[in-house]
């Protein structure tokens, strides 16, 4: 069975930094790439970026790069995505997800919830 | 900003068919396929139909896609009460260099 599992929720302050994890089990992990998408609260999905995990190569969202940092270590088939200088705009539910055919994602992460607060 | 409108609201009574609407431009659905997910109350979203039209393994075929230059929609038949959900269109696009997600569509079962 597929599976992406995410790491838990986070609390940060304003100006932190932020590393979640996604753990990819039930299939080949270096065959498909791995995305990551935001929800803020209420809203709708953004793409965030992706990354091969056999080479860790990466595409990010223009809107996002140097904010965003996605990587990938193969030995334990996880998939990290981290955040610098927190803002509370960051505050949001953060997906992986699994991509399949064409750019479609076809397994999803539970989700992590990341809050932002001073 | 998403590239991708869809009506924010949909509605119908149970076994009714709705179809929610998709409009892009050259960049995105003109030229690439489009995804369509399912995101339920609290839930992470759900692949529904993708590469216009098809459907992964255990979507029921009362969900279908179609593609028609810059624009795309998603058809619902049958209409049933855990349908209700948000539902977004997706697509490549080759100018912003991103994967762009519609504006999102909340269905209602009456």
């Amino acid at each position: 069975e597929v599976q992406l599992v995410q790491s838990g929720a986070e609390v940060k302050k304003p100006g932190e930094s932020l590393r979640i994890s996604c753990k990819g089990s039930g299939y080949s992990f270096t065959n498909y790439w791995i995305t990551w998408v935001r929800q803020m609260p209420g809203k709708g999905l953004e793409w965030m970026g992706r990354i091969d995990p056999s080479d860790s190569y990466t595409n990010y969202s223009p809107s996002l790069q140097g904010h965003v940092t996605i990587s990938a270590d193969k030995s334990i088939s996880t998939v990290y995505l981290q955040l610098s200088s927190l803002k509370a705009s960051d505050t949001a539910m953060y997906y992986c997800a699994r991509q399949a055919v064409a750019t479609s994602f076809d397994f999803w992460g539970q989700g992590t919830l990341v809050t932002v607060s001073s | 900003q998403s590239v991708l409108t869809q009506p924010p609201s949909a509605s119908g009574t149970p076994g009714q068919r709705v179809t929610i609407s998709c409009f892009g431009s050259s960049s995105n659905i003109g030229s690439n396929t489009v995804d369509w997910y399912q995101q339920l109350p609290g839930t992470a979203p759900k692949l529904l139909i993708y590469s216009n039209n098809q459907r992964p393994s255990g979507v029921p075929d009362r969900f279908s896609g179609s593609k028609s230059g810059t624009s795309a929609s998603l058809a619902i038949s049958g209409l049933q009460s855990e349908d209700e959900a948000d539902y977004y269109c997706a697509a490549w696009d080759d100018r912003l260099s991103l994967y762009v997600f519609g504006t999102g569509t909340k269905v209602t079962v009456l």
